[in-house]
């Protein structure tokens, strides 16, 4: 069974663009969550969506906002990027959310 | 708030000792834990799931336990080899559809 994949898995943004980071999870699947990894605050999570809808979000500015489509695969936007949003930018895919995460390699995103 | 502690944050042994990583949490209201390595750069991979219920699990070389009363989850890896360095990260989850919450890591290096 194929694993979590995300793409692109390096992105170069200057401040103020935007981007958009796609991850398809597991066959099956049916929830996705993304999570923020910088080395000073570690891992921190953005949002999950199952069915289609958004269950959870975590501590982070409106200009962090994503979706999940029917086919469960989902993208996350960041809009008027800023120096701070340089991570590594991680999504994770379970059943039904609550059982066992999978994460994919993740999407290196610098913005200069 | 939950907050995951993970000690000692970095570790350097031998190859082929014993070794027992801790992991401790604030909040003892959780739904479950998961133990997950990271090799530098890369995504993260599920070692292990505990569920509340549970004291502990085991795979292989590695077994986790889970003393949900007092906030604490260890995991123990046997015969450690070379290939087992890598970061290892504690996550725990409050509710079903809540994020994970994530501790900094434990740096492991295995000296040949």
């Amino acid at each position: 069974k194929a694993g979590v994949t995300q793409t692109p898995r390096y992105l170069i943004k200057t401040r103020g663009q935007q981007v958009t980071l796609s991850c398809s999870p597991i066959s099956g699947h049916r929830s996705v969550s993304w999570y923020q990894q910088t080395p000073g605050q570690g891992l921190q999570f953005l949002f999950e969506y199952f069915s289609e809808t958004q269950r959870n979000k975590g501590n982070f500015p409106g200009r962090f906002s994503g979706r999940q489509f029917s086919n469960s695969r989902s993208e996350m936007n960041v809009s008027t990027l800023e120096l701070g949003d340089s991570a590594l930018y991680l999504c994770a895919s379970s059943l039904t959310g609550n059982n066992e995460q999978y994460f994919g390699p993740g999407t290196r995103l610098t913005v200069t | 708030k939950q907050e995951v502690t993970q000690i000692p944050a970095a570790l350097s042994v031998p190859e082929g000792e014993n070794l027992v990583l801790n992991c401790s949490f604030t909040d003892s209201a959780i739904y479950n834990l998961q133990w997950f390595r990271q090799d530098p750069g890369k995504g993260l991979t599920s070692l292990l799931l505990i569920q509340s219920s549970q004291r502990e699990q085991t795979s292989g070389r590695l077994n986790a336990s889970l003393d949900k009363s007092s906030g604490r989850s260890t995991l123990y890896i046997a015969a450690s080899q070379p290939g087992d360095s890598a970061t290892y990260l504690c996550a725990v989850r409050r509710g079903g559809a809540d994020g994970l919450t994530f501790g900094k890591g434990t740096h492991l290096i295995i000296q040949p």
